[in-house]
């Protein structure tokens, strides 16, 4: 994903909050999605904003877009060991027809 | 289950033969995404497919083909491997793009 670029990795401790940054260059971006990648399975869907929105909160995740700067973040209150996993952002506009991943942040949960 | 099937789950293969990958999509979404995962490139867009005819095209080799079937499976055929085609695919569908794509759990492909 050469135009999303993310930090490599992230270690919390259990109870704390996690945030996870990505930058995007696309300004035409549509969605801006937060994808979950557990070891030896496929992407999960977590949310997505659209780009008309500054935040987006489900639960324990909170996504904040600052188009301006041109970031995402994804917020995870309360951070469990069952967290661990390779987070990736994603952005999506219309005149590629398909996601540009991040390279994955891998979130470690210390207990 | 995330409704996205692929087979098979591995492969291993010897350079220079070709394979075959198979997904179904989630019931009632016509548009399927192939994208290859390895550790230097991360996730790379291949190809998609809407509703039998192709759509887009991201780096896909010319080693490479798919197809979608009028039941809306899809095939992708990696032929003429090589060493560094080894790799997770995994194939995604979708309904609209707002929703996001739904990812099967990949094939592990292994080239010796």
């Amino acid at each position: 994903g050469e135009d999303v670029e993310q930090s490599l990795f992230l270690s919390v401790r259990e109870g704390d909050s996690s945030v996870i940054n990505c930058t995007y260059t696309d300004s035409s971006s549509t969605y801006l999605y937060w994808y979950k990648q557990e070891p030896g399975a496929g992407l999960q869907l977590l949310t997505y904003i659209f780009s008309n929105m500054d935040m987006k909160q489900d639960q324990r995740l909170t996504v904040l877009l600052n188009k301006k700067d041109k970031h995402l973040s994804l917020r995870i209150a309360d951070t469990q060991t069952g967290d661990s996993a390779i987070y990736f952002c994603a952005e999506f506009y219309t005149g590629r027809r398909a996601l540009t991943f991040g390279s994955g942040t891998r979130l470690q949960v210390q207990p | 289950d995330s409704g996205v099937t692929q087979t098979p789950k591995h492969l291993i293969t010897a350079t220079g033969q070709r394979v075959t990958l198979r997904c179904s999509p989630r019931s009632g979404d016509l548009s399927v995404y192939w994208y290859q995962q390895s550790l230097d490139q991360g996730l790379q867009f291949l190809i998609q497919y809407y509703n039998g005819e192709e759509r887009a095209k991201g780096n896909i080799l010319e080693r490479f083909s798919a197809q979608q079937f009028p039941d809306l499976h899809s095939e992708l055929n990696l032929s003429s491997l090589e060493l560094g085609d080894s790799a997770l695919y995994f194939c995604a569908s979708s309904s609209g793009a707002g929703e996001g794509y739904t990812f099967g759990s990949g094939t592990r492909l292994t080239v010796v």
